[in-house]
């Protein structure tokens, strides 16, 4: 079955630091790929998404390319602040046949002042 | 325009007592998703519907777990009896399939406590 998965957090960087948290994934077909965050004490925010390979979705300086060839989706930020510490989630839907939404496990990020 | 509307935020109640969770999914959307998240297991589909009918279920822990969809606007995942180990935070979630990239709208979760 399909399957994704994130690197191990958590991951604690300084502010301004390059950000990469890596996503592969398993699945038949073309679905659509998506980072999700979320911020502590609230649920689950669309972040940015890729529908096709090659596709780069982009979102509040963060970006991720759907790379079909390496079956990845990392997500990349070139200056973290400290409003961006919360928990990022990969994942992956079909848009025929099954529906639902898999994802990875989440990595924490903490950016410290 | 409003969200995907859950009810309650929190709940403590006590093991044996019967726990009702409510989600409004946004208005249009045809998709409408279950998911349970813990530290330990992470997130968790419990279940979802299109067009109010449930399509995949195999994710609900036991019996102790239903959930319905009556109509378009409202779904609920009940718990009875509530056991210590169903405290979790439980989200809802809702999508539009004629939406290119499928992408599911999350409530901000139901914290559920059982003591």
């Amino acid at each position: 079955g399909d399957s994704v998965t994130q690197m191990e957090g958590p991951v604690t960087l300084s502010e301004e630091a390059f950000l990469t948290i890596n996503c592969t994934y398993t699945a038949t077909g073309y679905p659509s790929l998506f980072w999700y965050v979320q911020y502590p004490g609230e649920g689950l925010q669309l972040l940015l998404k890729a529908t096709k390979a090659d596709d780069k979705g982009s979102n509040k300086g963060f970006e991720a390319t759907y790379r079909k060839e390496t079956t990845s989706f990392h997500l990349e930020k070139g200056s973290v602040q400290v409003s961006d510490s919360a928990v990022y989630f990969c994942a992956l839907r079909h848009i025929q046949g099954a529906q639902k939404l898999v994802f990875g496990q989440g990595t924490r990020l903490t950016i410290n002042p | 325009d409003a969200g995907v509307i859950q009810s309650p935020r929190h709940e403590v109640t006590e093991m044996g007592q019967e726990v009702t969770l409510r989600c409004k999914p946004i208005s249009g959307h045809d998709y409408l998703f279950w998911y349970r998240q813990t530290m330990m297991r992470g997130l968790e589909l419990l279940i979802y519907f299109n067009n109010n009918v449930p399509i995949d279920d195999s994710g609900m822990p036991e019996d102790r777990f239903s959930a319905k969809m009556p109509n378009a606007s409202f779904s609920t995942l009940k718990i009875q009896p509530s056991e210590p180990r169903d405290s979790a935070v439980y989200f809802c979630a809702s999508s539009l399939i004629g939406n290119l990239a499928g992408e599911l709208f999350f409530g901000e979760g139901s914290r559920l406590t059982v003591l």
